[in-house]
């Protein structure tokens, strides 16, 4: 029979435009959020962080806002390239655990030439 | 700078071996974690060590599976008896700590026939 796997949320934008990635985490305790990229064939990459007394932080085309109220992350891409196309995790540290971190389930990002 | 480095790349052998997964972790890191992925489950936690000691086993699926890290370079994961629902891909992180981002190697790759 057909295997059943997890189903990854898709987004898919044209080159040059910016994409936004959401994730909501579940531990109102966490004090410490990762965003990493994945490409096929590899480990999950470190893009950005930021720490819970910060509400946003900005890298290199790379924007993480974080809404501790309603407990929500999101990763933004400004003019998202061919290269950005993989999947997508968020990850929280749940304080005191030693740096164990919760990844979330992905988000595949497609981006169209 | 060398990354986390995983070995071997690829693992296939028949069930009922016994599959040793090796990871050598940033030098100056004093967390390493490992982790399992596949398509029905996503990205799994282990076990992790800091400071060369276990610190939660609790993602070990069964007695099958053991983790050591005899020193601060270097950690095995070991699959005995495996089993083909073992089959995924393994990968070590290693972290300095507490809120630092944890690093991946690109993984090994097991199939179990």
């Amino acid at each position: 029979g057909e295997s059943v796997g997890l189903h990854l949320p898709t987004l898919s934008v044209q080159e040059g435009d910016n994409s936004i990635i959401n994730c909501a985490y579940s531990n109102s305790a966490s004090d410490y959020f990762i965003w990493y990229k994945q490409e096929s064939g590899k480990g999950p990459q470190f893009i950005i962080d930021i720490r819970s007394n910060m509400d946003k932080r900005q890298g290199q085309r790379v924007t993480v806002l974080l809404n501790k109220t309603v407990k929500h992350l999101s990763l933004q891409i400004a003019a998202t390239q061919p290269g950005d196309s993989a999947v997508y995790f968020c990850a929280e540290n749940m304080g005191n655990q030693g740096g164990k971190l919760i990844f979330g389930q992905g988000t595949e990002l497609s981006v169209k030439p | 700078d060398a990354g986390v480095i995983q070995s071997p790349r690829h693992e296939v052998t028949e069930m009922g071996q016994e599959v040793t997964l090796r990871c050598k972790p940033i030098s100056g890191h004093n967390s390493l974690f490992w982790y399992r992925q596949t398509m029905m489950r996503g990205l799994e936690l282990l076990i992790y060590f800091n400071n060369n000691v276990p610190i939660d086993d609790s993602g070990m699926p069964e007695d099958r599976f053991s983790a050591k890290m005899p020193n601060a370079s270097f950690s095995t994961l070991k699959i005995q008896p495996s089993e083909p629902r073992d089959s995924a891909v393994y990968f070590c992180a290693s972290s300095g700590g507490g809120n630092q981002p944890q690093h991946f190697g690109d993984g090994t790759r097991l199939s179990i026939l």
